[in-house]
């Protein structure tokens, strides 16, 4: 069975600094797919980045960035420039490749940006 | 292009009463997940379904039970409630023509079990 770890319960940050949200995973599977979702306080789950397991290359989607080392079963999200609207609880989820299937999720972390 | 929606927003109920969710999948898209997030908790798959077939079941009991209509709709039914069931029920929905898409996700129905 797969799981998913995220140590971090909380974390805060100031605006505009860069946090980095931690995240490992357990899984015997060689195809898989990581993702990151954001929660913010109205509840509606929005995905933030997505990794291929099978692409060595770092996904990047304007200031997220995940650092992905499989070998370590680790996969944590850098935010740069955090801003007010970053808080939020983040979430670290994994699915099984080749399937329409299920996301495992994480306790999640909650992430405070400060002004 | 509509988004997930599900209803209602939240609602009441008491330990053994029947309950049931809604969810209208995003335009396009023909299947639909269910997830029970419990307070302080990360999503937890309850099932799946795909054309109007159940396709996956996460670790819930039997009396957790589910419908896909044509319009590729779906609802969520919970039997003979328990104060455990107390919880954000997430409904979420993708393409289904390929295999790991994008899961885009409702804003929930929060259900308490007194």
């Amino acid at each position: 069975a797969q799981t998913v770890t995220q140590s971090q319960p909380e974390m805060s940050v100031q605006e505009a600094e860069t946090v980095t949200l931690s995240c490992t995973y357990d899984t015997s599977e060689s195809n898989y797919y990581l993702f990151w979702y954001k929660q913010p306080p109205s509840r509606q789950m929005i995905l933030v980045i997505r990794q291929e397991a099978y692409k060595q290359q770092n996904a990047t989607e304007n200031r997220f960035s995940v650092n992905f080392q499989k070998a370590a079963k680790s996969f944590s999200l850098k935010i740069s420039d955090s801003q007010l609207g970053d808080t939020a609880m983040y979430f670290c989820a994994f699915m099984k490749g080749g399937s329409q299937g299920n996301l495992i999720f994480g306790k999640g972390t909650k992430l405070s940006v400060k002004p | 292009e509509t988004g997930v929606t599900q209803s209602p927003t939240h609602l009441i109920k008491t330990r053994g009463q029947q309950v049931t969710l809604r969810c209208s999948s995003q335009s396009g898209h023909n299947t639909v997940s269910w997830y029970q997030q419990a307070l302080g908790q990360g999503p937890q798959f309850i099932f799946q379904y795909y054309r109007e077939e159940e396709n996956g079941r996460g670790n819930f009991p039997p009396r957790f039970s589910g419908l896909q209509f044509p319009n590729y709709s779906s609802e969520l039914n919970v039997n003979a409630l328990e104060l455990d069931d107390s919880a954000l029920y997430l409904c979420a929905s993708s393409p289904g023509q390929l295999f790991n898409n994008e899961q885009f996700f409702g804003p929930g129905t929060r259900l308490t079990v007194l």
